[in-house]
């Protein structure tokens, strides 16, 4: 089975420090993402990746950036974090498009204090 | 735009009973597919089942079963005979080219099944 590894489960950090957020899949899928989950609002796009070097904005890139240097990582960055920043956060890959589901990591709960 | 409408926020349930877990979905898109994942309270998201848009065969998988009507544009979801270890948030999804092969999901169904 394929495995996608979130590197924490749970981090806290504060306003202002840069963070990292590190996913790992070992199945050599070509296409990343990272969404963020919060009540009521369920699963949001942060961006995703068809290739290493490339990414995509998703629908709610601002106050993030990430890395995709080999196929196999793909990391979220938060530049400087805020409180709002507070959240569940979920990286997944797949193998295809369009008819693949997705592989979903364990996730990392990140506090912003 | 592709839209996942899971009108049902939250449903509590008691063991043995049978409940349904409602989606609606939105694309203009003719070839598209349809997915239902289950989110345990460790966190992480499980695939369940996966439907094209040009299968409108229900599937049943044990005690799970799905109700695909494109007429309605509904992809629903069924358990049979509930347990507890059903207790979990279940997201349904939908793939689509007009969305660029991104997934969309619906926001969520709070299950809690009560011994």
């Amino acid at each position: 089975d394929v495995k996608v590894t979130q590197s924490s489960r749970y981090l806290v950090k504060r306003t202002g420090e840069k963070v990292f957020l590190e996913c790992v899949q070992d199945m050599d899928h070509e296409n990343m993402f990272w969404y963020r989950q919060d009540p009521g609002l369920g699963l949001r796009l942060i961006y995703f990746s068809y290739d290493v070097k490339m990414k995509e904005k998703g629908d709610i890139p601002e106050g993030y950036s990430v890395s995709r240097e080999k196929k196999e990582r793909f990391s979220l960055i938060l530049e400087s974090a805020s409180t709002n920043q507070t959240s569940m956060y979920l990286c997944a890959s797949s193998l295809g498009v369009l008819d693949y589901g997705y592989t979903f990591g364990s996730g990392t709960r990140l506090t912003v204090v | 735009a592709q839209k996942v409408t899971q009108a049902q926020t939250e449903i509590s349930v008691v063991e043995k009973e049978d409940v349904t877990l409602d989606c609606v979905y939105e694309t203009r898109d003719t070839t598209y597919y349809l997915f239902w994942y289950k989110q345990p309270p460790s966190g992480e998201l499980v695939f369940l089942i996966r439907r094209n848009s040009f299968d409108e065969q229900n599937e049943i998988s044990g005690r799970y079963s799905w109700n695909f009507q494109k007429s309605t544009s509904s992809f629903n979801f069924t358990i049979t005979a509930s347990q507890v270890v059903d207790s979990a948030v279940y997201f349904c999804a939908l793939s689509s080219r007009s969305s660029n092969y991104k997934l969309t999901f619906g926001k969520g169904t709070l299950l809690t099944v009560n011994p």
